[in-house]
């Protein structure tokens, strides 16, 4: 039974240029979240999609959206690159994203801005 | 803002010894979950808590959260070179939103 899997594993970008993160969530799971997690910190909450839409969306601007296919797969999209944005993003995928619903975290997308 | 803060930052002990580490939240969250993560890997459960008073044990690892459902501790007993991570406290609010700590660095030396 295939976790949560993430790609790509890393990723250099420079500024002003857009990126695409993937992630295919567990076997069984519907909702899926994204986090950012900068060196040293926790991961902060960017959005959740759920039945292909986002439902929550944490403090982060505009140039950070996503989507959700039918197959409950979800991409994270970045324009604009900043140096900030770099950064380990995470991804976690739960069964219909209740607060007492265990997440499962894939490995996450290492993301370099040069 | 909902707040969570991990104490404390950075425990480097023996292995053999026992140590305590805390998370303090401002405010109430639906459930309060632990994680360990491990040098490039992502973070991976280690126990959900949900009612106040609530005492959890996983081996040596002794989860505690507190009457107020503000503040939680983990208990590890005999530590092992293998319990060295990030700790990470979350709290959980609807729809599952998770706010992080900023973790709490564990070594435990040989």
């Amino acid at each position: 039974d295939a976790g949560v899997t993430q790609s790509p594993t890393h990723l250099i970008k420079t500024r002003g240029q857009q990126v695409t993160l993937r992630c295919s969530p567990k076997s069984g799971h519907d909702t899926v979240s994204w986090y950012q997690q900068a060196l040293g910190q926790g991961p902060q909450f960017i959005f959740q999609y759920y039945e292909e839409e986002e439902r929550q969306r944490g403090n982060f601007p505009d140039r950070f959206s996503g989507h959700q296919f039918p197959n409950y797969s979800s991409e994270l999209n970045v324009n604009a690159l900043l140096l900030g944005d770099s950064a380990l993003y995470l991804c976690a995928s739960s069964y219909s994203g209740g607060p007492y619903q265990p997440q499962h975290f894939g490995d996450g997308t290492r993301l370099s801005i040069l | 803002t909902q707040l969570l803060e991990q104490s404390p930052q950075f425990l480097s002990i023996q292995e053999g010894e026992n140590l305590t580490v805390y998370c303090n939240s401002s405010s109430v969250f639906s459930s309060l979950q632990w994680y360990r993560q491990e040098p490039g890997e992502g973070p991976v459960l280690l126990v959900t808590v949900v009612t106040g008073g609530e005492v959890k044990k996983l081996k040596r690892l002794t989860f505690q959260f507190g009457d107020a459902r503000k503040d939680s501790s983990l208990h590890i007993t005999a530590a092992q070179t293998g319990d060295t991570g990030l700790y990470l406290c979350a709290g959980a609010g609807a729809n599952s939103k998770l706010t992080f700590g900023k973790g709490i660095t564990l070594s435990v030396r040989p």
